[in-house]
């Protein structure tokens, strides 16, 4: 069974442009969260999505956008890039979302840098 | 809100040493509490997990109790190796929408 796959693992980016990272889950799962890795302020949760509907956004300004697709699939778009969003970009997919059980399983991260 | 507090290391052991990361926990309800272990370049595995109080995780050697009195999820192992050598995460979810709460990692580094 297929894992989480993010694409693309590494980007390289400048100040001021966009940038879309994908994400598709392992098949069966409906629910995909993102995260954002810094050295400073270590995992902080971006949103989750489930049946292509966000459920819950964390605490990032409005730049930090995503949605999820018919498939499960799901992307999260970052616009107007500052310095700051230099991270490692992490996907996390579950069976389904809500449950305080359920293991969630990670994707190997898109590392972006900002320039 | 919801928090999670380890120490950050790193945390240099000798092979075959005994291992404690601690990590306490900050939340309202009964979370479900996780470890979790990152290998340079790689995402997040998980490691082991908790559901309710007293329940003891284990995996790989590593355990791990949820004690609810003293807000705690303590990772434990008898003698590390040096393919131990990785950043662990302690994590918490209460469930709903919220996602899970991180620690900021613990980096462990087993010297052979």
């Amino acid at each position: 069974k297929a894992g989480v796959t993010q694409t693309p693992r590494y980007l390289i980016k400048t100040r001021g442009q966009q940038v879309t990272l994908s994400c598709s889950p392992i098949s069966g799962h409906r629910s995909v969260s993102w995260y954002q890795q810094t050295p400073g302020q270590g995992l902080q949760f971006l949103f989750e999505y489930f049946s292509e509907t966000q459920r819950n956004k964390g605490n990032f300004p409005g730049r930090f956008s995503g949605r999820q697709f018919s498939n499960s699939r799901s992307e999260m778009n970052v616009s107007t890039l500052e310095l700051g969003d230099s991270a490692l970009y992490l996907c996390a997919s579950s069976l389904r979302p809500g449950q305080k059980n359920t293991e969630a399983f990670f994707g190997q991260g898109t590392r972006l840098t900002v320039v | 809100g919801n928090s999670v507090t380890q120490m950050e290391g790193p945390v240099t052991l000798s092979e075959e040493a005994f291992l404690t990361i601690n990590c306490t926990y900050t939340a309202t309800g009964y979370p479900s509490l996780f470890w979790y272990v990152q290998y340079p370049g790689e995402g997040l595995q998980l490691l082991l997990k908790a559901t309710k109080a007293d329940d003891k995780g284990s995996n790989k050697g590593f355990e791990a109790t949820y004690r609810k009195e003293t807000t705690s999820f303590h990772l434990e192992k008898g003698s590390v190796q040096v393919s131990d050598s990785a950043v662990y995460f302690c994590a918490l979810s209460r469930g709903g929408a919220d996602g899970l709460t991180f620690g900021k990692g613990t980096h462990l580094i087993i010297q052979p």
